[in-house]
């Protein structure tokens, strides 16, 4: 069974501070690893996609690689009550169209 | 850009008729589409990939003749739930692959599917 594991939280962080999410996989063959934030009540919403080792930054986010370790990592800085969601890893395996998802967690940044 | 949309946002049905609904690309082309259902608290299942010009794949133990997918276009797919019983309410997600981008999949709002 191909998995994508993610801590469900929740994850609670007071605003300002950095906000780290994990997610590990199981299948070596994946390609491709997305973020996505999920709000309550509405549908996932593309944040950060990783292709290779290393770290990608994209504003007040970092998504991080290891394909070694198969784990990847988003890090929210700066973190402010509107990120307030759940986050969702998806890993996109070789030789399929299909993203698999983990089941997200869930952040909640205090005021 | 990267913009997908689904009608209608909400919908309330009696049990045993059928609802159809629609996902749309707006700005891209999209050869491959996706079905998702999604139960309160629950994360997204996979329902369906849809490939336009061709029958859709259906996962495994999800009905093909209670979903019914059509992708007659390369900006628009359907999902028709026939016979709807109370158990089919969920919240119905499409998301579609730019024919010409990478993998990402973007998301469209969701439908809303509430049978009584």
């Amino acid at each position: 069974q191909k998995e994508v594991e993610q801590n469900s939280g929740p994850l609670s962080v007071p605003e300002g501070a950095i906000a780290s999410l994990n997610c590990t996989y199981s299948d070596r063959g994946s390609q491709s690893f997305f973020w996505y934030r999920q709000y309550s009540g509405k549908s996932p919403e593309l944040i950060m996609s990783i292709y290779s080792n290393g770290d990608k930054e994209d504003g007040r986010f970092t998504a991080q690689l290891n394909k070694a370790s198969q784990y990847v990592s988003l890090l929210i800085r700066d973190s402010q009550p509107s990120d307030s969601a759940t986050y969702l890893c998806a890993v996109k395996q070789g030789g399929s169209e299909k993203l698999v998802f983990g089941k997200g967690t869930k952040l909640t940044v205090n005021p | 850009g990267a913009v997908v949309s689904q009608h209608p946002s909400w919908v309330i049905c009696k049990s045993g008729t059928s609802v159809k609904i629609e996902c749309r690309s707006l700005d891209f082309q999209a050869t491959t589409m996706f079905w998702y259902r999604q139960f309160p608290k629950q994360s997204l299942m996979l329902m369906a990939t849809s490939n336009e010009g061709s029958k859709a794949t259906y996962e495994q133990g999800v009905e093909k003749d209670k979903f019914l997918i059509n992708h007659a276009s390369l900006t628009l797919s359907t999902l028709t739930v026939t016979s709807a019983h109370p158990e089919d309410s969920s919240f119905y997600i499409c998301s579609a692959r730019d024919s010409q981008g990478g993998s990402e999949q973007y998301f469209g709002p969701g439908t809303r599917l509430t049978v009584t």
